[in-house]
């Protein structure tokens, strides 16, 4: 089955460490994207990659990091410099490049930071 | 100023009834695409329907419908016979054409609407 996983599915750290939160899809999809949610909010996009070993900042980069070193695959790195670095996190890949073509999304990671 | 605004944060409907809800959009592009997403408890983003801004008639997709007014700049999703399992969060989404930042694939989101089916 094709689709896009995340894990984990919770996460835990403390406050100061750097944690990095994986995508991982099998769809051959060129785009990926990261997004996070808060409570009560939309998704507010984070990072996005339109191909392999290249990636723009979204509406909310800092205290965020990716790198897509693979077609399959686009981490992102919460690093201490987040503030408010507790929320859901959810990552998407898109099929082509059409105005139509939706973004297909994994089941999320929801990060919590104490 | 946003440009997807959802006005209603929750709304309930009884099951088996239709329910609409709301979404105003705002761009100054001519080509740009209007999605909807139901987000369940779970977590995970479900696409439901798509409407370009070109098409002649308002998308359906089985007990979904988008009810698309371009001159109001809205895009009301319409769910009949609604289910129990309807109950989730709902997001309109918006990806403009090239030139307006659309080039990327990049989409923007509502806040959403809860939907809660009472049985």
């Amino acid at each position: 089955d094709g689709g896009i996983t995340q894990s984990p599915k919770y996460l835990f750290r403390k406050e100061g460490q750097n944690v990095t939160l994986s995508c991982e899809q099998n769809l051959n999809h060129d785009a990926m994207y990261w997004y996070r949610q808060d409570p009560g909010q939309g998704l507010r996009l984070i990072y996005y990659s339109q191909i392999v070993n290249d990636f723009q900042k979204g509406d909310i980069a800092e205290g965020y990091s990716v790198s897509r070193e693979k077609k399959e695959s686009f981490p992102l790195t919460v690093t201490s410099a987040q503030k408010n670095p507790t929320a859901f996190y959810l990552c998407a890949s898109r099929p082509g490049t059409g105005l139509s073509y939706e973004q297909y999304f994994g089941p999320g990671t929801r990060l919590t930071v104490t | 100023a946003q440009k997807i605004t959802q006005t209603q944060p929750g709304m309930f409907v009884q099951e088996k009834e239709a329910v609409t809800l709301d979404c105003t959009y705002d761009t100054s592009d001519p080509s740009y695409g209007l999605f909807w997403y139901k987000q369940p408890s779970s977590g995970e983003m479900i696409f439901l329907i798509y409407q370009g801004s070109y098409d002649q008639q308002n998308a359906t997709e089985g007990r979904y419908s988008l009810n698309f007014q371009k001159a109001r700049k809205s895009a009301n999703l319409v769910i009949s016979a609604s289910q129990l399992g309807d109950s989730a969060m709902y997001f309109c989404a918006m990806r403009e054409g090239p030139g307006y930042g659309g080039s990327q694939g990049n989409l923007i989101f509502g806040k959403g609407t809860k939907l809660s089916v009472k049985p």
